[in-house]
């Protein structure tokens, strides 16, 4: 099946700061999400974005489709973006397949 | 519903005791997903429904694992002779339809087996 990498694993920033999180994988896909996990364990939508770039207030993600990665833009942190963002795609090749998750990056925002 | 709702949010089990969890998902989404995360790792696939239809179950860890949803609306994953490496957080997630579009993600309930 699909494999999904995400980089850093880990993160920490001082707040005000600026960082980028990458998600490979290695077919074509029919959907791409990305989605932040609180602390209680809620995994909150961030972006539905199969190809293309969008944004939405300090945060942006693009999709480069035929290269097989996207990324999440986080500008000027702050202490309540911390916790752990996850991409997941879901395999144009694989029939009827449910999002497959990378294992996340876990963000630490420290004031 | 405004969104995914799960209940109960917490269980405590006794291991060898059956349980069950409910998942409501959004109105009108025909496609429903269990997942199951264990700490510090990311989701995994348990089973998937369109309507009524029980499409994939290939996730589902064991025949203790069963999950329906009758009437294309409500599901519930039934756990039974829980044990301990059940414990983990089981996240339910809708769709509108299959494929091609957002899923959205319930708050979990997080099961201990003691």
């Amino acid at each position: 099946g699909i494999q999904v990498e995400q980089s850093p694993p880990d993160l920490i920033l001082q707040e005000g700061a600026n960082s980028t999180l990458r998600c490979n994988f290695s077919d074509s896909v029919n959907n791409l999400q990305w989605f932040h996990q609180n602390p209680w364990g809620q995994l909150i939508n961030l972006f539905y974005i199969p190809s293309g770039t969008k944004q939405n207030g300090r945060l942006s993600a693009t999709t480069v489709a035929t290269e097989r990665y996207s990324l999440l833009y986080i500008s000027s942190s702050q202490t309540t973006d911390s916790g752990v963002y996850f991409c997941a795609v879901e395999s144009r090749n694989s029939g009827n397949t449910p999002l497959v998750f990378g294992k996340g990056t876990r963000l630490s925002v420290i004031a | 519903g405004a969104g995914v709702s799960q209940s109960p949010r917490y269980k405590v089990a006794k291991r060898g005791q059956d349980v069950a969890l409910r998942c409501d998902p959004i109105s009108g989404h025909v496609s429903l997903f269990w997942y199951q995360q264990a700490l510090g790792q990311g989701p995994e696939f348990l089973t998937y429904f369109q309507n009524e239809a029980q499409l994939d179950k290939s996730g589902l860890p064991s025949d203790r694992f069963f999950a329906e949803r009758p009437e294309g609306s409500v599901s519930t994953l039934k756990i039974q002779r829980t044990q301990q490496e059940d414990s983990a957080v089981y996240l339910c997630a809708s769709s509108r339809r299959q494929g091609n579009t957002e899923a959205f993600f319930g708050q979990g309930t997080r099961l201990t087996v003691v």
